[in-house]
């Protein structure tokens, strides 16, 4: 089993449609989660950080359930520009060796 | 605004070639990270570096090996390229972080092709 899943996807949505997608992750002692997008051909980026409290940014919120080891992200009135993979990150603060990638989820968004 | 350039966008090598990746951060970073990227597989870290000459493994080391030399520079090397060595290749820095994990900056990335 993976220590970081995800739903591979793709997932095609109408423009405007809210879209959430979720990434489970095994080690109980991960601290840290975080949210890439990476576009096609390109490098990954910071989307947001993944906070015990949940934290929206924009259009984008991103949960984090510690009991379940799930962190979530939300994308509201979704944009052509939103068509991206998004990667979940957890890593354990104290072992940078140990920042584990999710192999992503495919977002396309439909005109 | 952080920046990490990587030496080439697109190599072609045949089997057996010694290769060379380099990697440059313009923000001095701590940390520097290879990561390689194969579709199904997402990214896998090969090795990182937390300070000039310092190196740990990733988790799939084998067949590379690193080198650090200053501190905004990372070197990733196959010492014997094989057709597995095929993928895209990323570099990242970032600084250690305060309580709240290590934000990574990736460069554009390297596309190997290995013959």
């Amino acid at each position: 089993r993976k220590e970081v899943e995800q739903d591979p996807g793709p997932f095609n949505v109408p423009e405007g449609a809210t879209v959430a997608f979720n990434c489970t992750y095994s080690n109980s002692a991960s601290q840290s989660f975080f949210w890439y997008r990476q576009d096609c051909r390109k490098e990954p980026k910071l989307l947001m950080s993944v906070y015990s409290s949940g934290n929206e940014d924009g259009r984008f919120t991103a949960q984090l359930n510690r009991a379940s080891q799930y962190i979530s992200l939300l994308i509201r009135d979704s944009k052509l520009s939103d068509s991206a993979t998004y990667l979940c990150v957890v890593n354990r603060v104290s072992s940078a060796s140990k920042i584990i990638f999710g192999s992503g989820t495919r977002l396309s968004i439909r005109p | 605004d952080v920046k990490v350039t990587q030496s080439s966008r697109y190599l072609v090598k045949r089997t057996g070639e010694k290769v060379f990746l380099e990697c440059v951060q313009d923000m001095d970073h701590e940390n520097m990270f290879w990561y390689r990227q194969d579709p199904g597989l997402g990214l896998r870290l090969i090795y990182f570096s937390y300070d000039v000459k310092m190196k740990e493994k990733g988790d799939i080391p084998e067949g590379y090996s690193v080198s650090r030399e200053k501190k905004e520079r990372f070197s990733l090397i196959l010492e014997s390229a094989s057709t597995n060595q095929t993928s895209m290749y990323l570099c990242a820095s970032s600084r250690p972080g305060q309580g709240i994990g290590e934000t990574q900056y990736f460069g554009p990335g390297t596309r190997l092709l290995v013959l």
